[in-house]
């Protein structure tokens, strides 16, 4: 079975400060790995995967995602943190030999002023 | 030029009544899905439908029917509605066949369905 683990319910941050959502995974076989922001009352907006190749993914509204094979991580980073990145970030996971996408429970994120 | 569309937004209805919530999208996808977001904000797949045929059923009850009257769009229809099937349903689709893991799938804004 695949899985995946978002330890944290919330993350707090200062705006102009760098942010860190943390994502692990649980998968047979390579790993296809997602990050989705979902705003107040909106549907799932893609940031950003990785399929294959370079560790560092760079996505959409600056945010970028490392991909560490040994520690089964893909942590969603950005570098200066905005008031309006607050929102619930879903990171997901497909095996080669999976059908399904399989979604985290979801880490709140919110940035003070 | 919406790419993944749904309607109602918002569906409110008594229990044991039938709905339908419709889906469509313009990106010339091949793979469609629904899921369910619950009160937690978890969210499951429960079914996928590539070029209409239906690819994934995940343990749904068969209240839950999709249809696909062609690729651009997936239909899901309840029956009976139980006071446990409110929650937010996301339509989604991606570009190649349903076994290709590599796919982005896009959302829907999602309808919320409010059974009373």
């Amino acid at each position: 079975a695949q899985s995946v683990a978002q330890p944290e319910d919330q993350v707090n941050v200062a705006e102009g400060n760098p942010l860190t959502v943390k994502c692990t995974y649980s998968v047979s076989g390579n790993p296809y790995l997602f990050w989705y922001v979902q705003y107040p009352n909106r549907g799932l907006q893609f940031l950003l995967k990785y399929i294959t190749g370079d560790n560092l993914v760079k996505g959409s509204y600056g945010f970028e995602a490392e991909f560490n094979k040994s520690q089964t991580s893909f942590h969603l980073k950005k570098p200066s943190a905005l008031v309006s990145d607050s929102a619930l970030y879903f990171c997901a996971v497909r095996g080669s030999g999976y059908s399904t996408l399989t979604f985290g429970k979801g880490t709140m994120l919110l940035v003070s002023p | 030029d919406t790419a993944v569309s749904q309607t109602p937004k918002y569906l409110v209805t008594q229990m044991g009544n039938d709905k339908s919530i419709k889906c469509e999208q313009n990106l010339g996808h091949d793979t469609m899905y629904w899921y369910k977001q619950d009160s937690k904000k978890f969210l499951k797949i429960m079914f996928s439908y590539n070029n209409k045929e239906l690819i994934i059923n995940e343990t749904v009850p068969n209240r839950f029917s999709p249809k696909s009257p062609d690729k651009a769009h997936l239909n899901l229809h309840i029956n009976s509605l139980e006071l446990g099937d409110s929650a937010v349903y996301f339509c989604a689709s991606s570009q190649g066949p349903s076994g290709r893991a590599s796919d982005t799938q896009y959302f829907g804004p999602g309808t919320r369905l409010t059974v009373l």
